[in-house]
């Protein structure tokens, strides 16, 4: 079972804010998946990194950057957020093998005013 | 192009009774297909997978789901619905390896079971 932890649970910020969005996995799994999902609706993939140093953009155009420097972090950045960025966000990551499930994160709820 | 289809947006079972969530697949090659469950404010939980073998496969909670290759469907099922059952499912295929291997995931079906 993978173990992935992303940070603050639930944040509210004014527009205009920068803000990083944390998640940590505990199980050195390569693969990770950053998605954004509307309240009970379909997920949008944004991001992707297949290791150290490779980052990918998603289906759904956003106007977010990752890095991936370590396994172990991969985190999202708005340099300016606006209300538009309002939703959840969805840290995912995957074993070695296209035949493993993603494991997911509790989700990032974030909220622009 | 990938995709999967889920035609319900909600399915309402009475607790007991047999519960169906549809979902359909298109994808070249052979699909790996998986369920994902989410209860209200959580990330999606794994339930099972289909990568080959038995058309049949069992996975957490008492779900099951059956893989039709000429009908492209993998509908998940359990013989008797709780009401804790009740969340949001996704179903989800994998695309070929030489496309990035993303999931591509369905827009998702609201179970709810009544007592």
């Amino acid at each position: 079972e993978a173990d992935i932890y992303q940070t603050p649970r639930y944040l509210v910020i004014g527009t205009g804010k920068k803000i990083t969005l944390e998640c940590s996995q505990t199980m050195g799994h390569d693969k990770m998946y950053w998605y954004q999902q509307d309240p009970g609706m379909e997920l949008h993939l944004i991001h992707y990194s297949y290791g150290v140093n490779s980052t990918e953009k998603g289906d759904l155009s956003s106007e977010s950057t990752v890095s991936r420097i370590r396994t172990e972090h991969f985190p999202l950045t708005l340099e300016s957020a606006r209300p538009s960025h309002t939703s959840q966000y969805l840290c995912a990551t995957q074993g070695q093998g296209s035949n493993q499930p993603q494991h997911f994160g509790d989700g990032t709820r974030l909220s622009i005013l | 192009a990938q995709s999967v289809a889920q035609p319900e947006d909600q399915v309402n079972v009475a607790e007991g009774n047999p519960l169906t969530v549809k979902c359909t697949y298109s994808v070249s090659g052979n699909p790996y297909l998986f369920w994902y469950v989410q209860y209200p404010n959580r990330g999606l939980q794994f339930l099972l997978k289909y990568i080959t073998g038995d058309n049949l496969v069992k996975g957490s909670y008492g779900f099951e789901a059956e893989f039709n290759k000429s009908q492209t469907s993998f509908h998940l099922k359990k013989p008797s619905a709780l009401v804790s059952d009740s969340a949001l499912y996704f179903c989800a295929v994998r695309a070929p390896y030489n496309q990035g291997g993303k999931l591509i995931f369905g827009q998702g079906t609201e179970l709810s079971v009544k007592p």
